[in-house]
């Protein structure tokens, strides 16, 4: 089993919709983020959290939100799906200098 | 704030010649240097990082990196490349702001080697 488990992998939902993408993790990490994949601009930092009780935005926050249920689970919303919100999003954990990333998630908004 | 550049969208070298795919920082501080490949339809995987020591790198599958501060580069190599070594390549540096441990990523470099 993977480390770092997103579900669901792949998603098409509509525009106005309201869509929620979940990470798992068995590595015992406090760290976790929520980052998005576009074509030539690497990895963004949406969201990060240091533990339950510390949720930080990244550098590009708006139109998201999250929720840290628990030390193993990090949860990212769109609220209201846009197409511009159409991209590839990654979770990693991480304990120390080194991230471990998850397969990540494909979403599509039409 | 901690950035990272990668200079080429695209790199094309041939099987068993050496590669060089190129990074360059921008940070305050000691640099956190990383290398991550993403091969298709998987996630991010760790390569190698520099954090103090010896300026030569070595990482997983042959890879090594080499950093240069006069420089600010941070580049990856490998002496001789593989056909299944084409995937995308992601240099990274850590940002401390706000006493915070997190990733900054430059936009990515696709390598292809071909046969």
């Amino acid at each position: 089993d993977a480390d770092v488990t997103q579900t669901p992998r792949n998603r098409i939902t509509k525009t106005g919709k309201r869509i929620m993408l979940e990470c798992s993790q068995t590595k015992g990490h406090d760290r976790m983020y929520w980052y998005r994949q576009d074509p030539g601009l690497g990895l963004r930092l949406i969201y990060y959290s240091f533990d339950v009780k510390d949720i930080n935005k990244g550098e590009i926050s708006d139109g998201y939100s999250v929720s840290r249920q628990a030390q193993a689970k990090f949860s990212l919303s769109l609220e209201s799906a846009i197409p511009n919100q159409t991209a590839l999003y990654f979770c990693a954990t991480s304990a120390g200098t080194e991230a471990f990333f998850g397969q990540g998630t494909r979403l599509t908004v039409v | 704030a901690q950035s990272v550049a990668q200079p080429e969208d695209q790199v094309n070298v041939a099987e068993g010649n050496p590669l060089t795919v190129k990074c360059t920082y921008s940070v305050s501080g000691n640099p956190y240097l990383f290398w991550y490949v993403q091969y298709p339809n998987r996630g991010l995987q760790f390569l190698l990082k520099y954090i103090t020591g010896d300026n030569l790198v070595k990482g997983s599958y042959g890879f090594e990196a080499e950093f240069n501060k006069s420089q600010t580069s941070f580049h990856l190599k490998k002496p001789s490349a593989l056909v299944s070594d084409s995937a995308l390549y992601f240099c990274a540096v850590r940002d401390m702001a706000g006493g915070y441990n997190k990733l900054i990523f430059g936009a990515g470099t696709r390598l292809a080697v071909h046969p």
